[in-house]
């Protein structure tokens, strides 16, 4: 019944490898993120998808390289990993920001991934 | 463009002391404000929120939060914490994106709480 799911949890790969990672959420949301915490805890924006569509694409190099096959999916692929790349990717979803009304941000576990 | 700070990085206290984490945002527009909590080797759970009316805000887990318009601030307090409050508290705005189309969600960096036994 997890609301955002991800996989890999846990990757450990070698430079210079290509990796993906999946995220699915069952909420019904038209937005979802990818977000990226580095060790000390900070978390940024990388990817922001509003059905099918890119409508945030922070810096980041082009290594990285998000798609989403339909609303319920965004996944991640990143070319020739670097050492710096070591982090915990975050998936997360939400719906519209419509008017005055709020709403919430739901994450997924995360994906730790280590590149040696 | 939006930006969060947290004036704390590290906060150590002893289990039953009160606790205050400070929050600031910079953004002219309306915002909604959120703080998420991140035990240690899990993912961002939300403790409470503000999207309008009252501005102080209660949450899970004894938390609550005021929302000062002219300071900017969304302060989260704790009247007396417990050690299995120790974890990573992030400060959150969601606003509409400049181009009018999409939102976007701004993290704070960070503030780690240990409480002590």
């Amino acid at each position: 019944d997890t609301a955002v799911s991800q996989t890999p949890k846990y990757l450990v790969t070698q430079m210079g490898n290509d990796k993906s990672i999946k995220c699915e959420q069952n909420l019904g949301h038209d937005t979802m993120y990818w977000y990226k915490q580095d060790s000390k805890k900070f978390l940024k924006i990388m990817f922001s998808y509003n059905n099918k569509e890119l409508i945030i694409n922070e810096t980041v190099p082009n290594r990285f390289s998000p798609k989403s096959p339909d609303k319920a999916h965004l996944n991640l692929h990143i070319n020739s990993l670097e050492l710096g790349d070591s982090a915990v990717y975050f998936c997360a979803s939400s719906i519209p920001l419509e008017g005055r009304s709020g709403n919430t941000i739901y994450f997924g576990e995360g994906s730790w991934l280590t590149v040696v | 463009a939006q930006s969060v700070s947290q004036h704390n990085h590290h906060v150590i206290l002893s289990e039953a002391a009160s606790l205050e984490l400070g929050c600031n945002y910079s953004y002219g527009g309306t915002v909604n404000l959120f703080w998420y909590v991140q035990y240690p080797g899990q993912h961002l759970q939300l403790l409470l929120k503000y999207f309008s009316g009252d501005p102080l805000v209660k949450g899970i887990k004894g938390f609550e939060a005021e929302f000062i318009k002219s300071k900017f601030s969304f302060n989260l307090r704790k009247p007396s914490v417990q050690w299995s409050d120790t974890a990573e508290y992030f400060c959150a705005v969601n606003a509409r994106l400049l181009n009018n189309y999409g939102q976007n969600f701004v993290f704070g960096p960070g503030t780690r709480l240990s409480v002590l036994p």
